[in-house]
C-alpha cells in the first residue's frame, strides 16, 4: 500500500518547468513527503523532501498544500535528462532507521525537445 | 553526500548457479540495508531489511532460502541469489541507512540475467 496517487504519465517541453502531482490524502501529521526519481535502469535518485512548509534546493521545489493532502514537485527549468519515474513516497518521521520505503508506480516525465 | 556502490552493474548466469551482489557504503556506515527488485516496467518490489550483524527480516512471498542477505559490516551487504532460474532475472537494488539518519542512499542496481 504506497498511500500515495500519481499520474502515471505526463509531457513537458525542454526548458519549461514541470510540475508533478501527488496525492496523499490519508497523510498523518507525523509523515514526510519524499520524492525520488528513477532514470533508466539506474537507482533511484533522491530530489527533496517535506514536512509542512514548502522546500526548494538546487534540483526542484516541493510545494504541499495547507490540508498536506496533496503535494507538487516542480522542476523549473526541464532537461532532456529529467526524463524519469518520479516517485513520491510518505514516511513517518519518526520511523526508526528499519522503516521502509515502499514505491507506488510514480510518474513517468517525458520531456520532450 | 552519501554514495552506495553496487556490483556488479550486469550479470549473466546460467539456471542452477548462484550469484553474489554487493553493495558498500562509500562513506558512511549504513546500519540497515534494503533489497528490492524490480520487474521490467514495473515499480520496486522490497524484498528484505537487514541490520549488520543480525538476520535479515524477509518480506511476505519472499524466499529467505534462495535469497541469501549477509550485512556482516557496517559497510557492507550481499545478496546471493542460489539456484538462480529464468523467472529471477531481475533488477536488483540496495538502498542503505545510517543511524539517525532521514535518508536512503541507493546503489545504481545489478541486472541480472538468467539463461
Amino acid at each position: 500500500d504506497a498511500k500515495t496517487t500519481q499520474p502515471p504519465s505526463m509531457d513537458c517541453a525542454e526548458g519549461r518547468a514541470a510540475n508533478l502531482p501527488c496525492n496523499h490524502s490519508t497523510i498523518s501529521g507525523n509523515e514526510y513527503v519524499y520524492w525520488y526519481r528513477q532514470i533508466h535502469s539506474q537507482g533511484p535518485q533522491y530530489i527533496i523532501h517535506g514536512l509542512k512548509n514548502n522546500e526548494t534546493n538546487e534540483m526542484a521545489s516541493l510545494i504541499i498544500t495547507e490540508d498536506r493532502k496533496s503535494s507538487t514537485l516542480i522542476l523549473p527549468h526541464a532537461t532532456l535528462r529529467d526524463t524519469a519515474v518520479y516517485y513520491c513516497i510518505v514516511r513517518p518521521v519518526s520511523g526508526g532507521s528499519n522503516y521502509k520505503l515502499t514505491f507506488g508506480k510514480g510518474t513517468l516525465l517525458t520531456v520532450n525537445p | 553526500g552519501a554514495v552506495v556502490s553496487q556490483h556488479p552493474s550486469w550479470v549473466i548466469c546460467k539456471s542452477g548457479t548462484s550469484v553474489k551482489i554487493e553493495c558498500r557504503s562509500l562513506d558512511f556506515q549504513a546500519t540497515t540495508m534494503f533489497w528490492y527488485r524490480q520487474f521490467p516496467k514495473q515499480s520496486l518490489m522490497l524484498m528484505a531489511t537487514s541490520n549488520e550483524g543480525s538476520k535479515a527480516t524477509y518480506e511476505q512471498g519472499v524466499e529467505k532460502d534462495k535469497f541469501l542477505i549477509n550485512h556482516a559490516s557496517l559497510t557492507l551487504s550481499t545478496l546471493t541469489v542460489t539456484s538462480a532460474h529464468p523467472e529471477d532475472s531481475s533488477f536488483y537494488i540496495c538502498s542503505a541507512r545510517g543511524q539517525g539518519g532521514l535518508g536512503y542512499t541507493f546503489g545504481s542496481g545489478t541486472r541480472l540475467t538468467v539463461v
